[in-house]
């Protein structure tokens, strides 16, 4: 059965300081997602990252993928208050094309 | 616009009251999937589908219904909603080809079972 584990599952962090989420998944996947989740909302789709050292980067967010590894990293620059949100990652499971969800990062940046 | 909708948004029932969460999406995807979201527990599948016809069962199926009908649409249905059916929930729908892409999601409705 996959799973996908992240952490931090809770991240504190000041503005301007850097920092990195941690995606661990436990079967071989091809594809990796990264979700956005602000208090209420839907999710946004941030990044979908589909071999082996593949690298995204929107702003101040970088995403990367070993699957190797059975990693994903998002990687914070410089964090401002608009980043304040909860982060999922999501993996692509198996035959029926479920994507299984990580418990989420919820993200705090104080000024 | 691209865009998955659900209604209704927000919903307050009574225990035992059959209810239906619409969700159609415009475009043209083959899948289709809901999810309820719970504090601590995270996105979990309710059921999914994967074309007109073909639906299955996610990991927490019990005390739901669904249908795909046609394309665009997938219903939620609670034929007896029961408290523990208070959640948030996400329609979501993404094309297959070969493999399911990235999942577009509906705003979401927020259910609440008195």
């Amino acid at each position: 059965e996959l799973k996908v584990e992240q952490n931090p599952l809770f991240l504190s962090m000041q503005e301007g300081k850097n920092y990195t989420i941690y995606c661990n998944y436990s079967t071989t996947s091809d594809r990796l997602y990264w979700y956005r989740q602000d208090p209420g909302k839907s999710l946004e789709s941030l990044f979908v990252l589909l071999s082996n050292g593949a690298v995204k980067q929107e702003g101040r967010l970088m995403a990367s993928l070993d699957t190797k590894a059975r990693l994903s990293t998002l990687h914070i620059t410089a964090a401002v208050h608009d980043l304040s949100a909860t982060y999922f990652c999501a993996v692509r499971g198996g035959a029926t094309n479920k994507l299984i969800f990580g418990t989420g990062t919820l993200l705090a940046v104080q000024p | 616009e691209a865009q998955v909708t659900q209604n209704p948004r927000y919903l307050i029932t009574v225990t035992g009251k059959k209810l239906t969460v619409t969700c159609s999406q415009n475009m043209n995807h083959e899948y289709m999937s809901w999810y309820r979201q719970d504090p601590g527990l995270g996105l979990r599948q309710i059921y999914y589908s994967m074309n007109v016809e073909v639906t299955d069962k996610g990991d927490v199926p019990e005390g739901y219904k669904v249908s795909r009908k046609e394309k665009r649409n997938f219903p939620l249905i609670l034929e007896s909603p029961s408290p523990n059916q208070t959640s948030l929930y996400f329609c979501a729908s993404s094309v297959i080809v070969p493999n399911t892409g990235e999942l577009f999601f509906g705003e979401g409705s927020r259910l609440t079972v008195l």
